[in-house]
């Protein structure tokens, strides 16, 4: 089953820390999209990818967030001096192309910050 | 920019009912309406999906209506299971073409299907 993989399913950082969160697109899928979760709410859009390009990041964070999707590899949300504010679900969903739905998401990677 | 409100934020309903979930957008440019089931400790999965030149989709148990006019869709799951509870989303976006396609989520109905 190629679906949408997220790594590491659980991440616990201390604040001050980096932390790297990746995703690997549905085979053939070539969009990434990042989504933030907060405990008893709904998704929440950060940033949209393509290989090599960010197409929309209006709803990462201006400080200490970064996303890449490099032309080989996953694609990479990146946090930077993480706070505790930070701990969350962070989600990953890819399309085949250019604003195309559906998307289909991962498993999602749960942030903890100590 | 688009913001989507939706109710109940939970639902309890006796197996074997209906249950019914709604949502209404505001942008009426919105083209894109799905719907995800999210059980706990899993991504967001989706069931059922409409685009803006239908008025009504069906699978088995589960159907969306929309309604342009008012901006508004619903979920109808009928012969609701135990195996139906979880939290079920709602999000409307751009779709085919848009500049952006990013998906606008409502705020979830946390669905408990009593046996």
């Amino acid at each position: 089953n190629a679906g949408v993989m997220q790594n590491p399913r659980h991440l616990v950082r201390r604040r001050g820390q980096e932390a790297r969160l990746r995703c690997s697109p549905m085979k053939g899928h070539s969009h990434v999209y990042w989504y933030r979760q907060l405990p008893e709410e709904g998704l929440k859009f950060m940033v949209y990818l393509q290989k090599e390009n960010i197409i929309d990041e209006s709803g990462m964070p201006k400080e200490r967030f970064s996303a890449e999707f490099p032309k080989e590899g996953p694609s990479i949300l990146r946090i930077q001096q993480v706070v505790r504010g930070d701990s969350a679900a962070y989600f990953c969903a890819s399309s085949p192309s250019h604003g195309r739905q559906p998307q289909h998401f991962g498993d999602g990677t749960r942030l903890s910050i100590l | 920019g688009e913001n989507v409100e939706q109710h109940p934020s939970t639902l309890s309903v006796q197996e074997g009912d209906s249950a019914v979930i709604k949502c209404t957008y505001s942008d009426s440019a919105s083209n894109y309406f799905p719907w995800y089931k999210q059980e706990l400790g899993k991504g967001p999965q989706l069931i059922i999906d409409i685009r803006s030149n239908v008025g009504e989709k069906k699978d088995q148990r589960i159907a969306v209506t929309l309604n342009k006019t008012a901006k508004h869709f619903s979920l109808h799951i009928t012969e609701t299971q135990p195996e139906d509870s979880a939290v079920y989303f709602c999000a409307a976006t751009y779709g085919y073409g848009g500049s952006q396609g990013n998906l606008i989520f409502g705020k979830g109905t946390k669905l408990s299907v009593k046996p």
